[in-house]
């Protein structure tokens, strides 16, 4: 099974960018790549999702690798209120594994 | 429009004992898809389903199971439990199974296992 591999943790300043790598090297030609977070005592919730192209929404932009063997989500300005624990997950194989935990300081 | 619901929020049981955990989609989601999250192997996918059929199955024993109805409503049963057992199960429910179909997740059931 497709899988991804993402780091433990990073941390980051309040309003810094922020990149979060994830590994996907066996993804498939037709396979989404999607991303969730998860805040404290919360469900994960979507954050964006792409397949080729990078892709923007209000919350983060997504950039995949020319190749689609890795993806970076991008939080342009990183707020006390993204600290979360961040997943990235092929959308045919569903898992999530652990994410990675970011941290953020004032 | 009401979130995805899940009961019960908590409940504890003993080795050996079953449980059934129901899930409740957004209304018009036809999928349904079950994760079970523990500190130390994160959030794993059990299985999913869309129109009544499982459609995808993680690598869990079998003694987990579900189903899921006419009304994509959802549950998810696990037999004979262990200590191992004890974690948050979590269920997302989703438009579209694969591709796009964002996944929206539901709080989750808390089961401990004593």
């Amino acid at each position: 099974d497709a899988k991804t591999t993402q780091p433990n943790s990073m941390e980051s300043n309040e309003e810094e960018p922020v990149h979060l790598p994830c590994n996907h090297s066996t993804i498939s030609g037709t396979d989404y790549i999607h991303w969730y977070r998860q805040l404290p005592s919360q469900g994960p919730e979507y954050v964006i999702h792409g397949l080729t192209s990078n892709v923007n929404n209000r919350m983060a932009s997504l950039a995949i690798a020319e190749d689609r063997k890795s993806s970076t989500l991008i939080l342009h300005r990183a707020t006390l209120r993204d600290a979360a624990v961040y997943y990235c997950t092929l959308r045919s194989t569903l898992t999530f594994g652990k994410g990675t935990m970011l941290l953020v300081s004032p | 429009k009401a979130g995805v619901t899940q009961t019960p929020r908590y409940l504890i049981k003993t080795r050996g004992q079953q449980v059934t955990l129901s899930c409740s989609p957004i209304s018009g989601h036809r999928s349904v898809s079950w994760y079970q999250q523990t500190p130390g192997q994160g959030l794993q996918f059990l299985f999913e389903y869309f129109s009544e059929t499982q459609r995808n199955k993680g690598n869990f024993p079998g003694r987990f199971s579900g189903r899921q109805f006419s009304n994509s409503r959802s549950e998810m049963n696990v037999s004979t439990l262990e200590l191992g057992d004890s974690a948050l199960y979590l269920c997302a429910s989703s438009l579209v199974r694969g591709g796009t179909g964002e996944l929206f997740f539901g709080e989750g059931s808390r089961l401990t296992v004593l």
